[in-house]
């Protein structure tokens, strides 16, 4: 079963810019979740979608924004980037069973964001 | 809101020595827990979590954790340290069934001393 996949796992943009990360989940898996890690704020959430809903946001600005299509693929957008928006961004994808609560979220490699 | 503590940003442990990460969580409902790592320029693997079955929880790779609800506590384990445990290990907190949010703790640096 492949795992979580993100894509592409380094780019370099310039300030003002903006950048489009892309998440294919596991298979069957329709929660997404993403995160900002960076060495200053360590592992900050972003937002969750569930089946296309936007089910919970951390604390970004509207900068930040993602989407889930019907396949549960997410996608997450940066707009006018700014040079402390480098990090890693990382995807989790996690499958919502009723009958089993504190389920497995699973990480993909991330996306090392570099802005110049 | 939930919150979780990782005590010590760096440790280092001789080859063979007992490995022993803390992290101390805040909950208001019956916490989900987990340790996770994170070797250099990867994601983030888990190696354990609680979910309220058994207080004490085995893990890949030799680790295991015990949950304490009278120390708040969640402290990770490794009998015996080896070269390849040398990582970044977070400690995380996931709120109610179908709130899918992860709250970490700051992390902690393991270094194995040969």
């Amino acid at each position: 079963k492949a795992g979580v996949t993100q894509t592409p796992r380094y780019l370099i943009k310039t300030r003002g810019q903006q950048v489009t990360l892309s998440c294919s989940p596991i298979s069957g898996h329709r929660s997404v979740s993403w995160y900002q890690q960076t060495p200053g704020q360590g592992l900050q959430f972003l937002f969750e979608y569930f089946s296309e809903t936007q089910r919970n946001k951390g604390n970004f600005p509207g900068r930040f924004s993602g989407r889930q299509f019907s396949n549960s693929r997410s996608e997450m957008n940066v707009s006018t980037l700014e040079l402390g928006d480098s990090a890693l961004y990382l995807c989790a994808s996690s499958s919502i069973n009723d009958r089993a609560p504190g389920n497995t979220i699973y990480f993909g490699e991330g996306s090392w964001l570099t802005v110049v | 809101a939930q919150s979780v503590t990782q005590l010590g940003s760096h440790v280092s442990v001789s080859e063979g020595a007992l490995v022993l990460l803390r992290c101390n969580y805040s909950s208001s409902v019956p916490p989900y827990l987990f340790w996770y790592v994170q070797y250099p320029n990867q994601g983030l693997q888990l190696l354990l979590k609680y979910t309220s079955a058994a207080t004490l929880v085995k893990g890949i790779n030799g680790f295991e954790a015990e949950f304490k609800k009278s120390e708040t506590s969640f402290h990770l384990t490794k009998p015996s340290a080896h070269m390849s445990d040398a990582a970044e290990y977070f400690c995380a907190v996931k709120g109610d069934f179908g709130n899918e949010k992860l709250t970490f703790g700051t992390g902690t640096r393991l270094t194995i001393i040969p």
